[in-house]
């Protein structure tokens, strides 16, 4: 079974600075999806990126980014020019690739705050 | 577009009730996803439909669960009898098929259940 580790539970950054979010997963599969959620206080999950691992270029979204490193099963989420309304928890997760599994395998999550 | 839709919001019952929660998913979406989040044990998948055909019922607890999808815009997620510790917020999504692509899982906002 696929696990999914965020060793961070709470991250800290200043309005504007730079953070890097941790996540780790393993899984015997060669191919997979791997996606970043966000979840504010509404409590609604909002997509924030999402990462195929036969695509060796890092995912981007705007001030979101990834690092993939597939052989080091690592998957770290970078979130330049912080602002207010980035503080939440933030969930990384796992899906497989083959056949119709498309179960999401979630990490326990990193609640940031963004520090005005 | 309308989004997925919960019902109740919040929750609030004694041990021993009945309680459905219940969730529309988003028109012309063919899977549907009910999660439970706690702060123990996090985000973890409860069942998934295609189709209104359940596929994974691996995650449901236990037989005082079920879920039932009677057509293409309805769902249902019944505890019978309820416990203190079913207490959590129950998400359902819905996600519309891929192949090889991961469309993403757009999330309702949640039921949160109070079981005293």
């Amino acid at each position: 079974a696929q696990t999914v580790t965020q060793s961070q539970p709470e991250m800290s950054v200043q309005e504007a600075e730079t953070v890097t979010l941790s996540c780790t997963y393993d899984t015997s599969e060669s191919d997979y999806y791997l996606f970043w959620y966000k979840q504010p206080p509404s409590r609604q999950m909002i997509l924030v990126i999402r990462q195929e691992a036969y695509k060796q270029q890092n995912a981007t979204e705007n001030r979101f980014s990834v690092n993939f490193q597939k052989a080091a099963k690592s998957f770290s989420l970078k979130i330049s020019d912080s602002q207010l309304g980035d503080a939440a928890m933030y969930f990384c997760a796992y899906r497989s690739a083959w056949g119709s599994n498309y179960k999401l395998t979630f990490g326990k999550g990193t609640l940031l705050t963004v520090n005005p | 577009d309308a989004g997925v839709i919960q019902s109740p919001r919040h929750e609030v019952t004694e041990m021993g009730q009945e309680v459905t929660l219940r969730c529309k998913p988003i028109s012309g979406h063919d899977y549907l996803f009910w999660y439970r989040q706690t702060m123990m044990r996090g985000l973890e998948l409860l069942i998934y439909f295609n189709n209104n055909v359940p596929i994974d019922d691996s995650g449901m607890p236990e037989d005082r669960f079920s879920a039932k999808m009677p057509n293409a815009s309805f769902s249902t997620l019944k505890i019978q009898p309820s416990e203190p510790r079913d207490s959590a917020v129950y998400f359902c999504a819905s996600s519309r098929d891929g192949q090889g692509v991961p469309y993403e899982q757009y999330f309702g906002p949640g039921t949160r259940l109070t079981v005293t």
